[in-house]
């Protein structure tokens, strides 16, 4: 059972244009979400989280928004930068102790 | 470091071999985490520390899998006779606290063991 979603497996945009990458979810009790970036050859690495109590938080050029009502959350980066290519991850808690993560989108920013 | 470290970064042995990766988390995390990535797949959970104790194994494959935890941080993991089908980055993280519902503790990853079974 795949509790987190992520449908696109990859996405390209231009430089300077908006990344959108989304989520979706199954589970209602989740409390927080959140976003990873991977690198080839690196670990992920967090990059911004929000709680179910919210429906937006913005973090310098990353912007997360939660739909509840839709179980979707979506990761808005603007504006995108080549540095930007990575593969994203969602993830959010499983239980009373670890997280369950998407399967990834990887991106790629075109100059 | 400042970091989760693990080693070896890269690690090539034949089928039937034992392994042993190690993973150095945060000083000061008590919650620790192995996940395994397969080539062109999400992460998969294998196990959960807090503590040196494993409340949660459920993610292990296989009883050629197994992993320990001494002093609250260092932890080793394990895999016995290896198959072709263990190939895959093996990665650590660790949090402060447990990464569940009504935390919000991010983890934080090291860079993976790429383990390659010929």
């Amino acid at each position: 059972d795949q509790q987190v979603k992520q449908n696109s497996p990859s996405l390209s945009v231009q430089e300077g244009r908006i990344s959108i990458l989304n989520c979706d979810y199954t589970n209602s009790m989740f409390d927080y979400f959140l976003w990873y970036k991977k690198y080839p050859a690196e670990g992920p690495t967090f990059l911004i989280s929000i709680s179910s109590i919210k429906d937006k938080n913005e973090d310098g050029r990353f912007t997360v928004f939660l739909n509840k009502s839709a179980k979707h959350l979506s990761l808005h980066i603007v504006p995108s930068q080549p540095g930007d290519s990575a593969v994203y991850f969602c993830a959010a808690p499983q239980g009373a102790q670890k997280l369950v993560f998407g399967q990834g989108t990887r991106l790629t920013i075109n100059p | 470091g400042a970091g989760v470290s693990q080693s070896p970064s890269n690690k090539v042995t034949e089928k039937g071999k034992d392994v042993e990766l190690r993973c150095d988390p945060i000083s000061g995390h008590t919650a620790l985490y192995w996940y395994r990535q397969s080539l062109g797949q999400g992460l998969e959970f294998l196990i959960y520390f807090q503590g040196n104790s494993a409340p949660d194994k459920s993610g292990l494959p296989s009883d050629r899998f197994s992993a320990e935890r001494t002093g609250g941080s260092v932890s080793t993991l394990t895999i016995q006779r290896t198959q072709q089908e263990d190939s895959a980055v093996y990665l650590c993280a660790s949090s402060l606290g447990p990464s569940g519902i009504g935390s919000n503790q991010p983890q934080h990853f090291g860079d993976g063991t790429r383990l390659s079974i010929l």
